[in-house]
């Protein structure tokens, strides 16, 4: 079955950065794309970013642009995100998730797994 | 940026009863909506995506209508497990959420 597994919760003081790790498993790692979302305390869901694994191309959300980063490492079939300049309104939960479509169907595509979420808090 | 209101933001209904909620668009986004079921501490969940397409394994009194900029998610018959908070999700221009709506009984 599709799994995503984050990393742990982190705990960052203003101004650094932190790198989440999100591990696929059960499918074919190059052929979904995958998602970065977040969602702060009692808040909705903020897109941030996707990757498509085989390439490795991204696209970052415009608010994110110049302080978000992805990549991937193929042979462990995992994502990183990088979100540097971190700031107090950067607490959240991040997620992973994985888009329903393949890459292959070229069709729009919204995130249906999602790994289990990891906390950052941005603290001094 | 296409921005998504729901409504209402808060819905109280019974057990046994049919729920209605409803989503907006700024623009069109063709049938490119999903909607998700969040719980406390859990992950959203897929329930709706292509605007009416049930996501797999998904109870058949989910269902989803609409296109262009105006949509709605219907629960037939409201379960227990049921009350959570739904967004509505746009995935044609970028990617965009609205704020939700709140099912309690």
């Amino acid at each position: 079955q599709v799994r995503l597994v984050q990393s742990g919760a982190e705990v960052m003081k203003p101004g650094a950065s932190v790198k989440l790790s999100c591990k696929a498993s059960g499918y074919t790692f190059t052929t979904y794309y995958i998602h970065w979302l977040r969602q702060a305390s009692g808040q909705g869901l903020e897109w941030m970013a996707i990757m498509n694994p085989s390439s490795g191309s991204t696209t970052y959300a415009q608010k994110f642009q110049g302080r978000v980063t992805m990549a991937r490492e193929t042979s462990t079939t995992t994502i990183y995100m990088e979100l540097s300049s971190l700031r107090y309104e950067d607490t959240a939960v991040y997620y992973c998730a994985r888009a329903h479509w393949a890459i292959a169907a070229a069709s729009p595509t919204t995130p249906e797994f999602w790994g289990q979420g990891t906390l950052v808090t941005v603290s001094s | 940026e296409i921005v998504m209101t729901q409504s209402p933001a808060t819905l109280s209904v019974s057990p046994g009863e049919r729920a209605t909620l409803s989503c907006r668009a700024s623009q069109s986004v063709n049938s490119n909506l999903a909607w998700y079921q969040q719980k406390p501490g859990q992950a959203p969940r897929l329930l709706i995506y292509g605007a009416s397409t049930r996501a797999t394994n998904i109870p058949a009194r989910f269902s989803g209508s609409g296109s262009g900029t105006e949509f709605t998610l219907t629960i037939s018959s409201l379960q227990s497990e049921d009350f959570a908070i739904y967004y509505c999700h746009q995935y044609n221009t970028w990617y965009s959420f609205g704020q939700g709506t709140k099912l309690e009984i």
